[in-house]
């Protein structure tokens, strides 16, 4: 069982704004750094966010991180129909001492 | 080229054992932590091992402690997941990654290799 919670799913129209929520505690997202991964169909995950917000060359600044407290969201904005895919939050728990994955959200676009 | 190929899956039956690899190549391999996670059917994404850039320190996923080891070789760039008592429930792909540190994000992903633990 995860320890960070994410919706299922999350849709939306071509051009539209999705945000997807990440919730966890203390000893992982409230004291560690927060990484989102997109795992499109049939594919390896790809790092799609690092450091919350922070975001690797070559992914467009479409795709968003933010976090406050034990929480943290993503945000794709223009959203097109090549965003659909898994997406995950992870974060480092101190408590478990291991790596943690959200229960991923999958994004349809409409 | 940045990559990582894994390698070492295939059929196992229960209690048997594995040992999966994954090479790398294009980045300095002993500069990086490195991880192993795996997907099983249709589910999410699970955390399962990693190791420090010196090997020094390591650490498992609740579930795979004292069944699974993560080893690295730099003399071949590589890394190991040596996997016993294998259970029904660890059948899943296996994917190897790095990153900068233990808490950061993971930055080169393999392709995968897939274990499936079936009698």
């Amino acid at each position: 069982q995860s320890v960070l919670n994410q919706p299922p799913s999350a849709s939306g129209t071509p051009g539209q704004r999705v945000t997807i929520s990440c919730s966890g505690s203390s000893s992982n997202i409230g004291s560690n750094i927060v990484n989102w991964y997109q795992q499109l169909p049939g594919t390896a995950p790809k790092l799609l966010i690092y450091n919350d917000n922070q975001r690797p060359s070559g992914v467009p600044d479409r795709f968003s991180g933010s976090k406050s407290g034990t929480s943290a969201s993503l945000g794709i904005s223009g959203l097109q129909s090549e965003d659909e895919a898994d997406y995950y939050c992870a974060a480092w728990d101190d408590r478990l001492k291991g790596y943690v994955f959200g229960t991923g959200t999958k994004v349809t676009v409409l | 080229e940045v990559q990582l190929v894994e390698s070492g899956g295939g059929l196992v039956q229960p209690g048997g054992s594995l040992r999966l690899s994954c090479a790398a190549s294009g980045f300095t391999f002993s500069s990086y932590w490195m991880t192993w996670v795996r997907q099983a059917p249709g589910k999410g994404l699970e955390w399962v091992a990693n190791i420090k850039e010196d090997g020094n320190e390591k650490y498992y996923v609740g579930s795979v402690k004292g069944r699974f080891t993560i080893s690295r070789d730099h003399a071949k760039n590589s890394l190991y997941l040596q996997m016993n008592s294998l259970r029904a429930e660890d059948t899943a792909v296996y994917y190897c990654a790095s990153a900068d540190c233990y808490s950061c994000g993971f930055d080169t992903w393999g392709q995968g290799t897939m274990v499936t633990v079936s009698s």
